[in-house]
């Protein structure tokens, strides 16, 4: 299996909403990433976990709020969210973090809208 | 600051060849990935150099000058599915992954 696996693909939500995003990868990869994307912009790094504790988090408002249950799951929790929110989630894996030659595989993101 | 350039769209016809520039600007450096991302999907990995020289992958090349701070990705025999933007990104000497803005590719038949 060489995939990363995101749900939902869409989402659309209100401000005083909470969800839910989620990702899986079985590569037995051990770093997970959540970046978010806005068009035409390239992939801006919210979170890395490694060895699933967080070892990243990119001054990230508190409204986003990242888990790592285990070492193949990945969940992004949502809270009062702003319609500037709105963007193109990505999760990511690689063998690990801090290394040169770490590949990222992309999931296929979530997109996600704020009303 | 750490800065990474690229055109920001380029057009080239179906059968030619084309290449996209990257030049950075980053505190060290420990390799150079370029992805080829669709329009509304993920990006994917297309290639990855650390030592200066070319990397060739089938009708795609990579080729990276450390000194320079200068990268380039070659695609050949350009088809229609070869339409996307294509990202450059380094990683520093903290291992963190620097995006440049991407290079939209449009193919014109």
């Amino acid at each position: 299996d060489t995939e990363v696996t995101q749900t939902p693909k869409h989402l659309v939500m209100g401000m005083t909403n909470k969800k839910s995003l989620k990702c899986e990868q079985h590569m037995g990869h051990r770093a997970m990433y959540w970046y978010k994307q806005k068009a035409k912009k390239p992939p801006e790094l919210m979170f890395v976990y490694s060895y699933e504790k967080l070892s990243i988090n990119e001054s990230v408002p508190s409204r986003f709020s990242p888990e790592c249950p285990n070492s193949s799951l990945l969940n992004l929790h949502l809270h009062a969210l702003q319609p500037e929110d709105s963007a193109l989630y990505l999760c990511a894996s690689s063998q690990d973090a801090g290394a040169g030659a770490n590949v990222l595989t992309f999931g296929a993101g979530s997109r996600l809208t704020v009303l | 600051g750490q800065n990474i350039d690229q055109p920001t769209e380029m057009t080239a016809t179906e059968g030619a060849i084309v290449q996209i520039n990257c030049t950075y600007q980053t505190s060290g450096f420990n390799g150079l990935f370029w992805y080829q991302q669709h329009a509304g999907e993920a990006p994917t990995f297309l290639s990855y150099n650390v030592l200066d020289g070319l990397e060739e992958k089938g009708r795609f090349s990579s080729f990276l000058s450390r000194s320079k701070g200068y990268s380039y990705l070659l695609l050949k025999e350009l088809q229609m599915k070869d339409s996307a933007s294509y990202l450059c990104a380094v990683t520093d000497s903290n291992y963190q992954l620097i995006w440049g803005a991407g290079t939209k590719l449009i193919i014109k038949p």
